[in-house]
């Protein structure tokens, strides 16, 4: 029984490069989810997928952030021109899609941008 | 919005004790209320919720959380508390009448002393 899983589990990137982080949800959830998590606060919400639409992206703090999520399954957040300021763990989590039900969440992905 | 205050930064109780993490949140509509806890390096992983009903509900690792609509709290607890629950513990909001995504307080640490 696979989890959520996150690749890479580290990135480090130059400032004003592109980045691309992939989330595998667990096998038939429908809902997926996407957080930022800086040091010592709570999770951040960025965007919210019901199958292969956004629902909900407006946790996006601006135009540089795009999510994908083409099939349904797999989703690809991408960053733009990356800033020091997007330096965090980037968090993916997955659910059945129901009102009721919890998120399940991957390890992250800790971006580094230097 | 939906919003969620974790009042207290660290938590410090002596293993074998009771312990209290507090939670209050703000929703316009009925909440969906949830705890996940951190461990270090790890994505979160989830404890409990509650939906509807009993006000008391039990999870995972002897850990219950009593929801109280009156002071809209949802106060995590366990009566003997273990070095090993020394973690990172989140509360989080779903708010019935904004959507699916998932709003998480700042967290509290948990220390718990042998």
């Amino acid at each position: 029984g696979a989890g959520v899983s996150q690749t890479p589990s580290n990135k480090v990137t130059e400032k004003g490069k592109y980045v691309e982080l992939r989330c595998d949800p667990i096998s038939g959830h429908t809902a997926l989810y996407w957080y930022r998590q800086s040091l010592g606060q709570g999770p951040e919400f960025l965007i919210y997928f019901q199958g292969t639409g956004a629902a909900d992206d407006s946790g996006l703090p601006n135009d540089r952030f795009f999510a994908v999520r083409p099939e349904g399954s797999v989703s690809t957040l991408k960053i733009q021109r990356t800033e020091r300021g997007d330096s965090a763990v980037y968090l993916c989590a997955s659910s059945l899609g129901n009102e009721d039900t919890e998120a399940f969440f991957g390890q992250g992905t800790r971006l580094t941008v230097v | 919005a939906q919003s969620v205050a974790q009042p207290e930064d660290q938590v410090n109780v002596a293993e074998g004790n009771p312990l209290t993490v507090k939670c209050t949140y703000s929703v316009s509509g009925n909440p969906y209320l949830f705890w996940y806890v951190q461990y270090p390096n790890r994505g979160l992983q989830f404890l409990l919720k509650y939906i509807t009903g009993d006000n008391l509900v039990k999870g995972s690792y002897g850990f219950e959380a009593e929801f109280n609509k009156s002071q809209t709290s949802f106060h995590l607890k366990k009566p003997s508390a273990l070095v090993s629950d020394s973690a990172l513990y989140f509360c989080a909001v779903r708010d019935e009448n904004y959507g699916q995504n998932f709003v998480f307080g700042p967290g509290t640490r948990l220390s718990v002393l042998p």
